[in-house]
C-alpha cells in the first residue's frame, strides 16, 4: 500500500540551488529510502536511513528523518541539471517486508 | 553487470490478447516484484515473491498472474489484457535477507504496455 507522500509534488530551480523534498509516512517503519526516476526510466537507489538514524549524507545528498513527527526530507545540495528526475521515498516495514513508495516528487532544474 | 532485464520494452497490443511480460535478475536475489506506474497514482505493487515457488497478491493484482518457477525468472502474465492496463510496468528484485542492504529493490528498466 502508498504510505509515503512528498512535498512538494513538483519543484523547479536553478542550477547550482539546493532542493528540499518531505517526505511524510503514517505508520511505524524500519527504515526509509529514496529513489530516483529519470523520466520514464527504471528506479534508481539512492540512500537508506534506518529507524535509528536521524541523519545521513552521501556525496550531496542529505537525508532526515524524525521519526516522532514519521516525515523525512531529502536535500540535494548545489542542484545539476543532471538532478532532473522524479524522487521517490519508501517505506519498509519488517512486519509486511515490502517497500511502500510514495506518488513521487518532480524536480526541475535548469541550467 | 548486475541487472535486472525486462522484455519486451515496448509493447502495444489488442484487448484479450495474452501476452508475457518476462523478467530476469542476475544477482542471486530471493525476493521480486511487479509494479505498475501510472500518472498521479505512483507505483503500486502487482505481485511479489519472497522465493522459488512463493508468490503473493500486492495491491493490485487483478487482471494479472505471475510465476516463480526459477529463482532468476519472476515474468507477469496478463491473461486478457483490457484499456485500463495500459501502464509502466517495472519488475524489481531485492536480497529478501542480509540486514537493511537486503531491503533495497533494484529495478528493470520498465515495460511500458498500451492495450487497445
Amino acid at each position: 500500500s502508498q504510505q509515503g507522500e512528498e512535498d512538494p509534488q513538483a519543484l523547479s530551480i536553478q542550477e547550482g540551488e539546493n532542493a528540499t523534498m518531505n517526505c511524510s509516512y503514517k505508520t511505524s517503519i524500519n527504515n526509509l529510502q529514496w529513489y530516483r526516476q529519470n523520466s520514464g526510466r527504471g528506479l534508481v537507489h539512492l540512500i537508506l536511513i534506518r529507524s535509528n538514524e536521524r541523519e545521513k549524507h552521501s556525496g550531496r545528498l542529505r537525508v532526515t528523518l524524525d521519526t516522532s513527527k514519521k516525515s523525512s526530507s531529502l536535500l540535494i545540495t548545489a542542484s545539476r541539471a543532471a538532478d532532473t528526475a522524479s524522487y521517490f521515498c519508501a517505506t519498509f516495514t519488517y512486519g509486511n517486508n515490502r517497500l511502500a513508495f510514495g506518488k513521487g516528487n518532480q524536480v526541475v532544474v535548469i541550467p | 553487470e548486475a541487472q535486472v532485464t525486462q522484455n519486451p520494452r515496448y509493447l502495444i497490443t489488442v484487448t484479450g490478447k495474452k501476452l508475457t511480460v518476462t523478467c530476469s535478475q542476475n544477482m542471486n536475489h530471493e525476493y521480486m516484484s511487479w509494479y505498475r506506474q501510472d500518472p498521479g497514482l505512483g507505483l503500486r505493487q502487482i505481485y511479489y515473491s519472497m522465493n522459488v515457488e512463493v508468490t503473493d497478491k500486492g495491491d493490485v493484482p487483478e487482471g494479472y498472474k505471475v510465476s516463480r518457477k526459477e529463482k532468476r525468472n519472476f515474468p507477469l502474465i496478463l491473461e486478457s489484457p483490457s484499456p485500463n492496463q495500459t501502464s509502466l510496468y517495472f519488475c524489481a528484485s531485492r536480497p529478501g535477507t542480509g540486514g537493511a542492504g537486503a531491503n533495497v529493490l533494484t529495478f528493470g528498466a520498465g515495460s511500458r504496455l498500451t492495450v487497445l
